[in-house]
């Protein structure tokens, strides 16, 4: 099974200020027809999770560009440019490529 | 509009069943894998089951094989999950997911808690 790790599990970040949360897979998640499914997903406080990030650097639907995903076969990074309080929440990485798999969670909090 | 709803949660006995559905509307249902994911109290996210657009084509995480079972119904829009022989590590929200593509989980219905406990 592929086991996906984030790091940190927990951030606080003052508003306006950048933040980072890396994702690293055991194998890699580049398939032959050469995509890499990797996505990253948000849970707001008692909401359901949304799709933020997916193939590693693709942004859904309405996703503000403060949020960007970047990394190939193993590793991963979501960046946020400059966080707002709209942010917080738990932030998951997730493989597609055999079955699905989350990561833990990333807890981000507004200092 | 993309609408999943959930529903057949609720509180059952360690051992005992439950089938839960989700409800899709505002896309043509069957033309999409769907997924089940789950979230114990206070814990992460677990992909349980998926299943492929005619039912051909499933999968399932190792800590439910064998007990719960994914289906559809392309004639109704919905999906179901049958779980049998629960246990408390099985108390969760459950969540319906559209799946268009290898994980890419782009709407999720409100979830449905299912509660084992005697």
């Amino acid at each position: 099974d592929i086991v996906m790790t984030q790091t940190p599990l927990s951030l606080s970040v003052t508003p306006g200020q950048p933040a980072s949360i890396s994702c690293k897979s055991s194998q890699s998640l580049l398939h032959s027809d050469g995509k890499t499914y990797l996505y990253w997903y948000l849970q707001k406080p008692g909401q359901s999770p949304q799709l933020l990030i997916y193939e590693v650097s693709s942004r859904f639907s309405g996703v503000p560009d403060r949020f960007s995903g970047s990394g190939s076969g193993t590793d991963f990074t979501l960046k946020i440019s400059r966080v707002e309080a709209e942010d917080v929440g738990v932030y998951y990485c997730m493989q597609g490529i055999h079955l699905r798999t989350f990561g833990q969670g990333t807890k981000v909090e507004i200092k | 509009e993309v609408q999943l709803v959930e529903s057949g949660g609720g509180l059952v006995q360690p051992g005992g069943s439950l089938r839960l559905s989700c409800a899709a509307s505002g896309f043509t249902f069957s033309n999409y894998w769907m997924s089940w994911v789950r979230q114990a109290p206070g814990k992460g996210l677990e992909c349980v089951a998926g299943i492929n657009q005619d039912g051909s084509q499933k999968y399932y995480v190792d800590p439910v094989k064998g007990r719960f079972t994914i289906s559809r119904d392309n004639a109704k829009n919905s999906l179901y999950l049958q779980m049998n022989s629960l246990s408390a590590e099985d108390t969760a929200v459950y969540y319906c997911a559209r799946d268009p593509t290898f994980g890419r989980f782009d709407f999720w219905g409100q979830g449905t808690l299912v509660s084992v406990s005697s």
